[in-house]
C-alpha cells in the first residue's frame, strides 16, 4: 500500500499478557517513530529509528516496552506484562529523511490497545 | 524542555467565517513548528510547517499559520471555514538540540457549524 500500515488495529489484552504491534512504513522511508496517544491527549513520543538503528528511546515508559526495526523497514513495538495504564492508541509514523528536516511525518491509523 | 500549549480544547465557528486555532510553544533554540489534523478513525495528516523564512506559511486545504517569535506563537488560521474542516488539530514543535523528537500539543477540537 501507499501509506503507513499498522496491525492489529484493535487489540484487547488481559493484564499481564504480552502484546506485539506491527508497523509497515512507507517504502524507502528512513525515519520511523512510535507515539502513544491516550484518550483525549496529544501523541507522546516513545522511540525513533533511523533505518535499523534505534537512535532515541527516551520516551519508552518502562523496561516493559521494547521496539525493534531489524532490517530498517518493518518495526515492532512489544509490550510485556501489560498493565491497564498501557491502554492507548499506539501510532507509528515514518518520514523520508530526518523527520524534522522535511517536517512531514506520515502516520498510520494506529493500534488501539485495551488492557482489561 | 520543549512544550506546546493549545489553550482551547474546543473551537466552534460558523461555516464561512474565519477560524483561528491557537498554539504557543516553549523551546530552547530555534523552533521547528508544525500543524497536523486528525479526522475520526484516521491517522494524523500533515497540514503545514515553519522551519525558516517567511513568518506566514501556507499549507493544505487553504490553511495558513503565522510564526510570531516574540509571542512564541504559531496560530493556525483559515479565512473561510468549511463543515469538512471539523476535526482534531495538533500543534507540534521540534528543535535542533532535541534529537528527532516532535512534541505535540494536547489538541483542539474544531467544530464548524453549518
Amino acid at each position: 500500500g501507499a501509506g503507513v500500515s499498522q496491525s492489529p488495529r484493535y487489540k484487547v489484552a488481559k493484564r499481564g499478557q504480552d502484546v506485539a504491534l506491527r508497523c509497515d512504513p512507507i517504502s524507502g522511508h528512513v525515519s520511523l517513530f512510535w507515539y502513544q496517544q491516550a484518550l483525549g491527549q496529544g501523541p507522546e513520543f516513545l522511540t525513533y529509528f533511523q533505518n535499523e538503528a534505534q537512535l532515541d528511546k527516551s520516551g519508552l515508559p518502562s523496561d516493559r516496552f521494547f521496539a525493534e526495526r531489524p532490517e530498517g523497514s518493518v518495526s515492532t513495538l512489544k509490550i510485556q506484562r501489560t498493565q491497564q495504564e498501557d491502554s492507548a492508541v499506539y501510532l507509528c509514523a515514518s518520514s523520508l529523511r530526518s523527520g524534522r528536516s522535511t517536517g512531514e511525518l506520515f502516520f498510520g491509523e494506529g493500534s488501539r490497545l485495551t488492557v482489561l | 524542555a520543549q512544550s506546546v500549549a493549545q489553550p482551547e480544547d474546543q473551537v466552534n465557528v460558523a461555516e464561512g467565517n474565519p477560524l483561528t486555532v491557537k498554539c504557543t510553544y516553549s523551546v530552547s533554540g530555534n523552533p521547528y513548528l508544525f500543524w497536523y489534523v486528525q479526522y475520526p478513525n484516521r491517522g494524523l495528516q500533515f497540514l503545514l510547517k515553519y522551519i525558516t523564512g517567511d513568518n506566514l506559511v501556507k499549507g493544505s486545504y487553504g490553511f495558513e499559520a503565522e510564526f510570531n517569535k516574540s509571542q512564541t506563537s504559531f496560530h493556525l488560521k483559515k479565512p473561510s471555514a468549511l463543515v469538512s474542516d471539523s476535526a482534531l488539530y495538533f500543534c507540534a514543535v521540534s528543535a535542533d538540540n532535541y534529537g528527532q523528537n516532535f512534541v505535540f500539543g494536547p489538541g483542539t477540537r474544531l467544530s464548524v457549524l453549518p
